[in-house]
């Protein structure tokens, strides 16, 4: 079964708007990544937050995890057209990474 | 360097036929795995190696077999393809640190339709 779920499953927004899509996962993780997808592409890893912090930075996302709740979210702000791809959770348990099933963001210009 | 590379990019099998599909990192990671992506659906662990010699199972092994008889190189082999391995096909390796895997290095993928 997989980690984590993607919400929402698409969205679609303005150029210069920020984009949030929320991950939740099922047991505990060491870490949990948040990658990228361009269509028919391989993935691209975008950040790794370990489980004993709560919020990371990079760029312009910021991602946030509540391991009490078994949550996580990914804050991208000032879309640009080029952040137009899937992106999906992973959390990361001894071995193994178990991926959702994403969150499709368009941006449009 | 050339990263994660995988091959080939595409193939066509029919049913009953085996076949490897080939991934390389010249990255020295010790962990290797290997992934498969289904339409509108995220990827699902097929198997994974910790090291030259060890490999272990994810959450959708049957129908294939790993070796990592090197660092570098960890193929991936369908023994009797099925049409329900119809997939995309990718392979990924990292460091594994004292907190867990590391960010993934993922290579470009492998298209496969079984007839």
């Amino acid at each position: 079964s997989q980690q984590g779920e993607e919400d929402p499953q698409a969205l679609s927004i303005q150029e210069g708007e920020n984009a949030t899509m929320n991950c939740s996962y099922k047991t505990s993780i060491n870490n949990l990544q948040w990658y990228r997808q361009n269509s028919g592409r391989g993935l691209v890893h975008l950040i790794l937050i370990r489980s004993n912090e709560r919020e990371k930075h990079s760029g312009r996302l910021r991602v946030t995890l509540d391991t009490s709740k078994k949550s996580s979210s990914l804050l991208i702000t000032a879309s640009r057209a080029a952040d137009t791809a899937s992106y999906f959770c992973a959390g990361a348990n001894d071995y193994k990474l178990s991926f959702g099933a994403g969150t499709t963001v368009t941006v449009r210009a | 360097n050339a990263g994660v590379t995988q091959t080939p990019k595409f193939q066509v099998l029919k049913t009953g036929q085996s076949m490897t599909l080939q991934c390389a990192q010249d990255m020295n990671h010790e962990y290797m795995s290997w992934y498969r992506q289904d339409p509108g659906m995220g990827l699902r662990l097929i198997h994974y190696s910790v090291g030259a010699g060890i490999t272990d199972q994810g959450e959708v092994p049957n129908g294939y077999n790993v070796s990592r008889s090197t660092t570098e190189d960890f193929p991936l082999r369908l023994l009797s393809a099925a049409p329900s391995q119809t997939s995309v096909y990718f392979c990924a390796s990292s460091y594994v640190g004292g907190l867990g895997l590391g960010q993934q290095f993922f290579g470009p993928g492998t298209r496969l339709t079984v007839l």
